[in-house]
């Protein structure tokens, strides 16, 4: 079962910021936090993952608590393609990144409106 | 750099035929992926192969589904015989190595549907 929990669904303006949020409350100290996003009829798609630190690459900002117990998924300024289901994912068996596979929920379904 | 390709991408057959898929991965990735995934549901692992090896095939359904990666390169996924409950999409991803550190890169996926 994923060790996650998203909210099913969520709105979001054009041109606005997406925060997604994801509960992660039973995670180990060494367990990666990893996002990935699936637009319809499309495979998924790997956005980013962290450990600790706060994470940014040119798709999204990953930011986690300092407990480690939630996570969030920034995209700073959504459009209409960023319309997708969004995996939040704790690598079942995960040490360090070095195992582990991913164990996907049903994610948040993200719909960007113009 | 060219994706992760399957065939056919569309199949639809009745209860008890069989039916293959076929997957090419990214060139030069050891660990490939084999995924069901449910109308409405994430996608679910059901076979990893390292280069031609099985890693993991804890949760495919040997007494029907088969896969093999012979020569640790292109992969055949096959259903004998379907059930109505098989119609998903089949997922296949690669990468460079094993573990979740190593990023995933999908196929578009075969959209089989059982009558």
């Amino acid at each position: 079962d994923a060790k996650t929990t998203q909210p099913p669904s969520m709105d979001c303006a054009e041109g606005r910021a997406a925060n997604l949020p994801c509960n992660h409350s039973t995670i180990s100290g060494n367990e990666y936090v990893y996002w990935y996003r699936q637009i319809h009829s499309q495979g998924p798609q790997y956005i980013i993952h962290g450990l600790k630190n706060n994470e940014t690459n040119e798709m999204a900002s990953l930011i986690i608590t300092e407990d480690r117990k939630s996570s969030t998924l920034i995209l700073p300024h959504a459009t209409l393609r960023d319309t997708a289901v969004y995996y939040c994912i704790v690598p079942v068996g995960d040490y360090g990144g070095s195992q582990g596979n991913l164990i996907f929920g049903k994610g948040t379904k993200l719909s960007v409106k113009p | 750099e060219a994706g992760v390709a399957q065939s056919p991408r569309y199949k639809i057959i009745e209860k008890r035929q069989s039916v293959a898929f076929w997957c090419n991965p990214i060139s030069g990735h050891a660990t490939l992926y084999w995924y069901q995934q449910i109308l409405g549901q994430g996608p679910k692992l059901l076979i990893q192969f390292q280069n031609n090896g099985v890693v993991d095939d804890s949760q495919l359904p040997k007494d029907r589904f088969s896969a093999e990666r012979l020569k640790g390169v292109d992969s055949t996924l096959k259903i004998q015989p379907a059930k109505l409950e098989d119609s998903a999409v089949y997922l296949c991803a690669s990468s460079f190595s094993s573990g979740s550190y190593n990023e995933q890169f999908f196929g578009p996926g075969t959209r089989l549907t059982v009558l």
